[in-house]
């Protein structure tokens, strides 16, 4: 079946490192590609997203761009912050009712 | 406009006892999910909504998780009895309908079975 993985973590980076979170997937058609972000205690949010071959997805400083080619959704970002440190998911759909999740990364940015 | 709200925020309990944990979903959404996050399983989808009705349950580990949606502003998942392996974070989460739509999650409710 369509399933997401992840690069496994935890990453540690210091501040103003350049991040990627590599996400592959794995999909009969072409899904729509989503990066959700999980700070603590808190649930998961919409970072950005991509819904067909070639789109980029941009928000805050984070970039990933749908990749049909390598099947790769990989979150990049040019200068990361302490306040970045959360947990990154991968995921993908065909439509809201099922929605695959990545098992997650965690980032630690040290100042 | 208000997001996701689910309540309680946290809940501690013994064994055996019920548990109930609510969930309001964004207003005009006409899709509710609830998800279980563990460290060791991750993020589990336990059954959705669309318009209120259930659609899929499969995820439901079994028979002591029973989740209604009585109206489209109000969902809750029960747990009777419960056990401490269903100590979690569990998240509702609601989404538009057509096309790829985001989901919404709420902040979740940090249920520990003593």
């Amino acid at each position: 079946g369509d399933s997401v993985t992840q690069m496994e973590g935890p990453v540690t980076l210091s501040e103003e490192a350049f991040l990627t979170i590599n996400c592959t997937y794995t999909a009969t058609g072409y899904p729509s590609l989503f990066w959700y972000v999980q700070y603590p205690g808190e649930g998961l949010q919409l970072l950005l997203k991509a819904t067909k071959a070639d789109d980029k997805g941009s928000n805050k400083g984070f970039e990933a761009t749908y990749r049909k080619e390598t099947t790769s959704f990989h979150l990049e970002k040019g200068s990361v912050q302490v306040s970045d440190s959360a947990v990154y998911f991968c995921a993908l759909t065909y439509n809201n009712n099922d929605m695959r999740f990545g098992a997650g990364t965690r980032l630690t940015v040290k100042p | 406009d208000a997001g996701v709200i689910q309540s309680p925020r946290h809940e501690v309990t013994e064994m055996g006892q019920e548990v109930t944990l609510r969930c309001k979903p964004i207003s005009g959404h006409d899709y509710l999910f609830w998800y279980r996050q563990t460290m060791m399983r991750g993020l589990e989808l336990l059954i959705y909504f669309n318009n209120n009705v259930p659609i899929d349950d499969s995820g439901m580990p079994e028979d002591r998780f029973s989740a209604k949606m009585p109206n489209a502003s109000f969902s809750t998942l029960k747990i009777q009895p419960s056990e401490p392996r269903d100590s979690a974070v569990y998240f509702c989460a609601s989404s538009n309908t057509g096309g790829a739509q985001p989901q919404h999650f709420g902040d979740g409710t940090r249920l520990s079975i003593l």
